[in-house]
């Protein structure tokens, strides 16, 4: 039971390129997010997915796309990178309904240059 | 929507020591808080949570208190052990069904 995956660990990007980065959960849960963390801001919601099938807007979705690929997968796609994106990234889920519990993923660390 | 303030940003304690983390909230529809410990490189591990029937929840070393007319939650940890030392994170589950995170506190445990 891996718990909450996500690839790649790394990733230097020049400005305007694109890459997706990958998350994937056997927990079978119902709800996915993703956040970014930066220093002394704490965790802040891109994008989330309540359950396979919706995806809704969080707090700073501005240059982001995200795809649920199905209940295990949901993937989050910077389309023409910018250096305001570095970041962590993180990826987590729950179980959904009044089960809140939520588990986080290793993260991606993202340098844009 | 939710705004969730924590403090302080860091903590430093002598081993054995008691910590105390405050958080908090706006919104008085929330219902579910979480804490978080985030060790260096990786991401933040759920220690403890408290719904908002529940005023206070102990689990060994840790306990978390919620006063609700007041809208904070607090994280306390007893006989600090450097193991302890990391970044803390509380959160409050909101009306919106998001996740609203406070800045973090930085535990350092001296020995």
């Amino acid at each position: 039971n891996a718990g909450v995956t996500q690839t790649p660990k790394f990733q230097v990007l020049k400005t305007g390129q694109s890459m997706t980065l990958q998350c994937a959960q056997d927990m079978n849960h119902n709800s996915m997010y993703w956040y970014r963390q930066d220093p002394g801001m704490g965790l802040r919601l891109i994008y989330y997915s309540a359950s396979e099938g919706t995806t809704d807007k969080g707090e700073v979705p501005n240059g982001y796309n995200v795809s649920r690929l199905n209940k295990r997968e949901f993937s989050l796609r910077l389309e023409s990178a910018a250096p305001s994106q570095t970041s962590v990234y993180f990826c987590a889920s729950r179980l959904g309904q009044a089960e809140y519990e939520q588990y986080f993923g290793p993260g991606t660390r993202l340098t844009v240059t | 929507g939710e705004n969730v303030e924590q403090h302080p940003s860091t903590l430093s304690v002598q081993e054995g020591d008691s910590a105390v983390i405050k958080c908090t909230y706006s919104d008085s529809a929330s219902n579910y808080f979480p804490w978080y410990k985030q060790e260096l490189g990786k991401g933040p591990q759920l220690i403890i949570d408290i719904r908002s029937n529940v005023g206070e929840k102990k689990d060994q070393r840790i306990a978390v208190t919620l006063n609700k007319t007041a809208k904070h939650f607090s994280l306390h940890i007893t006989e600090t052990q450097p193991e302890d030392s990391a970044v803390y994170f509380c959160a409050a589950y909101d009306s919106w069904g998001k996740f609203q995170f406070g800045a973090g506190t930085q535990v350092v445990v001296t020995p």
